[in-house]
């Protein structure tokens, strides 16, 4: 079956610091992949999104790169602010008969201190 | 644009009694699906509605049953509550043609004791 694995958190980082988030997965197929925030007392939003196989997503200073050779989609950005505390969801929309029945992983929570 | 808004934000039951949850979609968005989010863990897939029929399930009893109306929006069922149904229940909307973007309301948290 789908699945996605996440790093185990929760991450604690200063301000301007470099973050990543790792993530692995499991389908079968060519799923989409996705990385969704979930702010304090917020529903989930979607941060980025990459399609196919070497595509990089990216959106507010996050980026994330597919990549099939090591089932990856691993979470980065180069200088984190206190407003990115969050909780981090990484997953995958599986193609075929399960289309838009998103698998997430475990979430991984960031803390960014001043 | 009115976003996915979710009714009530809280609820407590009892094991055994039977809950509605509800769900407005996004404007325009004609698909609807329901994850359950239990504490520190990922939302997990439970069903999802396409011109309010069932389109696809996840690995959930079928005490677990919806609804979705002609104006999109939805209802989550759930009979014969048990412990382990406590839990955040998340609604997402999307377009059938991004089924994978989907825009989340803030959930119902519902206790069951």
């Amino acid at each position: 079956g789908n699945s996605v694995t996440q790093m185990e958190g929760p991450v604690t980082l200063s301000e301007e610091a470099f973050l990543t988030i790792n993530c692995t997965y499991t389908a079968t197929g060519y799923p989409s992949l996705f990385w969704y925030v979930q702010y304090p007392g917020e529903g989930l939003q979607l941060l980025l999104k990459a399609t196919k196989a070497d595509d990089k997503g990216s959106n507010k200073g996050f980026e994330a790169t597919y990549r099939k050779e090591t089932t990856s989609f691993h979470l980065e950005k180069g200088s984190v602010q206190v407003s990115d505390s969050a909780v981090y969801f990484c997953a995958l929309n599986p193609g075929g008969t399960s289309y838009g029945k998103l698998t997430f992983g475990q979430g991984t929570i960031l803390t960014v201190h001043p | 644009e009115t976003g996915v808004t979710q009714s009530p934000t809280h609820l407590i039951k009892t094991r055994g009694q039977q809950v509605t949850l509800r769900c407005s979609s996004q404007s325009g968005h004609n698909t609807v699906s329901w994850y359950q989010q239990a504490l520190g863990q990922g939302p997990q897939f439970i069903f999802q509605y396409y011109r309010e029929e069932e389109n696809g399930r996840g690995n959930f009893p079928p005490r677990f049953s919806g609804l979705q109306f002609p104006n999109y929006s939805s209802e989550l069922n759930v009979n014969a509550l048990e412990l382990d149904d406590s839990a955040l229940y998340l609604c997402a909307s999307s377009l059938v043609a991004q089924p994978g973007t989907q825009y989340f309301g803030p959930g119902t948290r519902l206790l069951v004791l």
